[in-house]
């Protein structure tokens, strides 16, 4: 069964900086890997997506995400933070040829962004 | 193109007292999810419609928990009776089709069980 683990509850970046959200996966077939991102109280909203082409995918709001195989990561970055990427970061797998294909998705990591 | 839509946005109640959300899908959407969001963590997926059939109900907790979806477009998630660990916010999401590799969120319901 598939699963994911990002690390870091809680990362807090000043603006202007390197944001860096870690994620790690574990999939016994060729994942679909995903990133949500939450505004309060709102619903999920896709940030990118990774689906076996490119292994470096690009996103909206300047996020980006490499595929790394040999290290089963999916880590989402972004050069220089703003005050409104500020939320909450959910780092999510599905195995889209199985039989029972879903979504898992982690416990989320809560961004902050210092002035 | 409007989004999903879901009532009531919040919704206090008392345990053993029951509850109904309601989930309007994108238009032409085939599957509808609801999803159970605790504090803290990120979204389980309780219930997967393709149409009005249901495709997986596995983490629904049925001795409490039913959804119908009878008309193949909106959809309704009932809990009778409450729990306190029910409080939650429970997402309803929806994709073009059961292969599609990506579910559009509605805003949610924050359930508070006291």
């Amino acid at each position: 069964a598939q699963s994911v683990t990002q690390l870091g509850s809680h990362v807090s970046v000043s603006e202007g900086a390197l944001v860096l959200l870690r994620c790690n996966y574990s999939s016994s077939v060729p994942p679909y890997l995903f990133w949500y991102v939450q505004y309060p109280n709102q619903g999920l909203q896709l940030l990118l997506k990774y689906t076996s082409a490119a292994t470096l995918v690009k996103g909206i709001n300047g996020f980006e995400a490499e595929f790394k195989k040999s290290e089963t990561s999916f880590h989402l970055t972004k050069p220089s933070a703003h005050m409104s990427d500020a939320a909450e970061y959910f780092c999510a797998v599905s195995e889209p040829y199985s039989s029972a294909s879903k979504i898992i998705f982690g416990s989320g990591t809560r961004l902050s962004i210092r002035p | 193109e409007a989004g999903v839509a879901q009532s009531p946005r919040y919704k206090i109640i008392e345990k053993r007292q029951s509850v109904a959300f309601w989930c309007n899908p994108i238009s032409g959407h085939a599957t509808l999810y609801w999803y159970q969001q605790i504090l803290g963590q990120g979204p389980k997926l309780l219930i997967q419609f393709q149409n009005n059939g249901v495709v997986d109900d596995s983490q629904l907790p049925k001795d409490r928990f039913s959804a119908e979806r009878l008309k193949g477009v909106d959809s309704t998630l009932k809990i009778q009776p409450a729990k306190l660990e029910d409080s939650a916010v429970y997402l309803c999401a929806s994709s073009s089709d059961r292969s599609s590799d990506e579910q559009f969120f509605g805003p949610g319901t924050r359930l508070t069980v006291l």
